[in-house]
C-alpha cells in the first residue's frame, strides 16, 4: 500500500526568508501524481503545486517550487520570500496515475511565519 | 460556480444519535469522495463513488454509510455516532486524469 510521510509536525520561518517542507512516500507504481495542499485556518483545502512522476523537471508556481527526487521517493516544498499569508497547515498527497481521484495524505506540517 | 458545497459546517451530536452530512458539486464530475481529518493523521478516505451508481470503501469506512443520490450529490451517514467520530469531514470531487480534486469547506463534527 502507498504511504506518505511528513516528518515535520511544525516549522517556522521569518517573513521574507525561505523554508522547505519535507515529504517522503512509498509506492511500487512507476507513474503517479504528487501534490502539496495548503489549509489555512478557514479549513479550505487549496492546491499549491503538483508534479507528475514521469516529468523530471521540478514544478514551480511563483514563490513555490518542489524538489522531486523519484529514486529517493522524496517530494519537498520550498517556499521563497515567505509571507504572513503563507502561515497554514501544508499537506503532501499522492495519487496513482490510473483513473482514480483517491488521494493519500501525509500527516501535515504546520507552518508559522514570524513578522 | 459554487464548486463543492457541504452542509452543515458545524454539528454537535450526542453519542448514539444519527446524522447525514450532505455534499453537492456543480462541476459535472463523475467521482466524489469523503475524507476525515484528525490531528497528526492528515486526511483519510472514508468512502468514495467513482461514478454515479457506485460506491466503495476507503481506508476508514467503519461506522459510516454513503449514498450517491445522483451525479451531483454524495451523502455520508453516521447511524450511531461515537466520540471516535469527532473529526473534520471533507467532501471532494474529481474529474479525470491530470485534473485536481476540489474540496468542500469541511464540516466540524463533535460527538459528546
Amino acid at each position: 500500500a502507498q504511504t506518505v510521510t511528513q516528518s515535520q509536525p511544525e516549522m517556522s520561518v521569518q517573513e521574507a526568508e525561505t523554508v522547505t517542507l519535507s515529504c517522503t512516500y512509498d509506492t511500487s507504481e512507476s507513474d503517479y501524481y504528487l501534490f502539496w495542499y495548503k489549509q489555512p485556518p478557514s479549513r479550505q483545502m487549496i492546491l499549491v503545486i503538483r508534479q507528475e512522476a514521469y516529468k523530471q523537471q521540478n514544478a514551480t508556481e511563483n514563490r513555490f517550487s518542489v524538489n522531486f527526487q523519484k529514486a529517493a521517493k522524496s517530494f519537498s516544498l520550498k517556499i521563497s520570500d515567505s509571507q504572513l499569508g503563507d502561515a497554514a497547515m501544508y499537506f503532501c498527497a499522492y495519487r496513482r496515475s490510473s483513473n482514480t481521484g483517491k488521494l493519500i495524505f501525509g500527516q501535515g506540517t504546520t507552518l508559522q511565519v514570524k513578522p | 460556480n459554487a464548486g463543492v458545497t457541504q452542509t452543515p459546517k458545524f454539528q454537535v451530536l450526542k453519542t448514539g444519535q444519527s446524522m447525514t452530512l450532505q455534499c453537492a458539486q456543480d462541476m459535472n464530475h463523475n467521482s466524489m469522495y469523503w475524507y476525515r481529518q484528525d490531528p497528526g493523521m492528515g486526511l483519510r478516505l472514508i468512502y468514495y463513488s467513482a461514478s454515479e451508481g457506485t460506491t466503495d470503501k476507503g481506508e476508514v469506512p467503519n461506522g459510516y454509510n454513503v449514498s450517491r443520490l445522483n451525479k451531483r450529490e454524495f451523502s455520508l451517514r453516521l447511524e450511531s455516532a461515537a466520540p471516535s467520530q469527532t473529526s473534520v469531514y471533507f467532501c471532494a470531487s474529481w474529474d479525470r486524469g491530470w485534473s485536481e480534486a476540489f474540496f468542500g469547506q469541511g464540516t466540524r463534527l463533535t460527538v459528546v
